[in-house]
């Protein structure tokens, strides 16, 4: 069974840029969550998706945005990026929507650095 | 969700038993109860969760009172990998896959 796998692992951005982040689910899950956690705070929700569309947003504003393939792998997009966007972004991946349980698998995360 | 309250951080000894608090005196009747933890430079895991009823697993079991206003993690014998970030977290069971994080418990297991 392959776990959450995220691509890349550490990125540096400058102020402005854009950037992409890749992962892809554990086999058989089709639900994909996005968090980012900022150095010394818990993760923060995103969104997620199921099916291939937003199923559930958090506090992040427009600039944010995602994508699933009809594979359940995803992509997080980050325009305009802002320093206070530098953070760890973690997928998670979890079996379908209906018979969710709470139990989430978490990949390694995208360390994101803007100067 | 919920919101729940944790000690900043806890030492164990190795071992012995590791006992984590939680405060959670809002939760909802339908909100259950989850553990994830964070190893250093990893992503979070899942540990266990419940509604009402005391739960165990492999890694740990669960304690929650009758008013489930808190509940208890119990790691029962901590080894030096067990050190991480230990999160209590409240979720409806229909919330798909957001959870809401605090800023957890810093475990120290100590040789």
């Amino acid at each position: 069974e392959t776990g959450v796998t995220q691509s890349p692992t550490h990125l540096i951005k400058t102020r402005g840029q854009q950037v992409t982040l890749r992962c892809s689910s554990q086999s058989g899950h089709n639900t994909v969550s996005w968090y980012q956690q900022a150095l010394g705070q818990g993760p923060q929700f995103i969104f997620q998706y199921y099916r291939e569309e937003e199923n559930g947003r958090g506090n992040f504003p427009p600039r944010f945005s995602g994508l699933q393939f009809p594979n359940y792998s995803s992509e997080l997009n980050v325009n305009a990026l802002e320093l206070d966007d530098s953070a760890l972004y973690l997928c998670a991946s979890s079996p379908s929507l209906a018979r969710n349980t709470g139990e989430l698998f978490f990949g390694e995360g995208s360390r994101l650095t803007v100067l | 969700d919920a919101k729940t309250t944790q000690p900043t951080s806890m030492d164990c000894a190795e071992g012995r038993a590791a006992n984590l608090p939680c405060n959670h005196s809002t939760i909802s009747g339908n909100e259950y109860v989850y553990w994830y933890r964070q190893i250093h430079s990893q992503g979070p895991q899942y540990i266990i969760h419940g509604l009402k009823n005391n739960e165990t697993n492999e890694m740990a079991s669960l304690i929650i009172t009758e008013d489930r206003k808190s509940s208890t993690l119990i790691l029962p014998h901590a080894t030096l990998r067990d050190t991480a970030v230990y999160y209590c977290i409240v979720r409806a069971h229909n919330a798909g896959n957001m959870l809401t994080f605090g800023g957890g418990t810093r475990l120290m297991v100590k040789p």
